[in-house]
């Protein structure tokens, strides 16, 4: 079947430290994968996506990667900022029409 | 251009009472989703359509009906409410090909008491 597993958290970093936030999958075929984010009192919105292996999705700072060998996507920043606060979700989407979502991973960005 | 709409942004139902969660899109997409997003859980999915007129169950269908009135709006029911029920539900939808993404809505914040 399809999952995500992505790291647990609350991760708590300093301002410009670099992020890291962890994400495997399983699927089978060629999924789609995806980075949403989500601030605190509205819905998620598209950080990144990447549709093939060896894909690298970026946006704001935030890049991963489509490793098909390791069957991950792993999300980073270089440096992180206060506003970066945020949950973050990994998902795929295979062959249909559904979505599938990580448990999703709190991060706050102290000054 | 409002995106994805939904109604209410709060409720509070005793068990066993009814209500039914509004959706709409402006953006016409075809395909609409509902989730569930509950602590330590991610976003399951309940129902979704791929398109106007046919509706397919999700992870987490029971409790819950659907109606795809038209292709903007897309409604879920609870019947009889039960408090494990209580938890934020989002709308979706979803655009696809080259741009392949969903847009969510805000979120309806349900307590089933």
């Amino acid at each position: 079947g399809n999952s995500v597993t992505q790291m647990e958290g609350p991760v708590t970093l300093s301002e410009e430290a670099f992020l890291t936030i962890n994400c495997t999958y399983t699927a089978t075929g060629y999924p789609s994968l995806f980075w949403y984010v989500q601030y605190p009192g509205e819905g998620l919105q598209l950080l990144l996506k990447a549709t093939k292996a060896d894909d690298k999705g970026s946006n704001k700072g935030f890049e991963a990667t489509y490793r098909k060998e390791t069957t991950s996507f792993h999300l980073e920043k270089g440096s992180v900022q206060v506003s970066d606060s945020a949950v973050y979700f990994c998902a795929l989407m295979n062959t249909g029409n559904q979505f599938y979502f990580g448990t999703g991973t709190s991060l706050t960005v102290i000054p | 251009n409002a995106g994805v709409t939904q109604t209410p942004k709060f409720q509070v139902l005793k068990t066993g009472q009814s209500m039914t969660l509004q959706c709409a899109q402006d953006m016409n997409h075809n395909s609409m989703y509902w989730y569930r997003q509950d602590p330590g859980m991610g976003l399951r999915l309940i129902y979704y359509s791929a398109s106007e007129g046919t509706t397919d169950k999700g992870e987490v269908p029971n409790g819950y009906n659907v109606s795809r009135l038209n292709k903007r709006e897309f409604s879920l029911r609870l019947e009889s409410a039960a408090p494990s029920q209580t938890s934020v539900y989002f709308c979706a939808s979803r655009v696809q090909g080259a741009q392949e993404t969903q847009y969510f809505g805000p979120g309806t914040r349900l307590l089933v008491l």
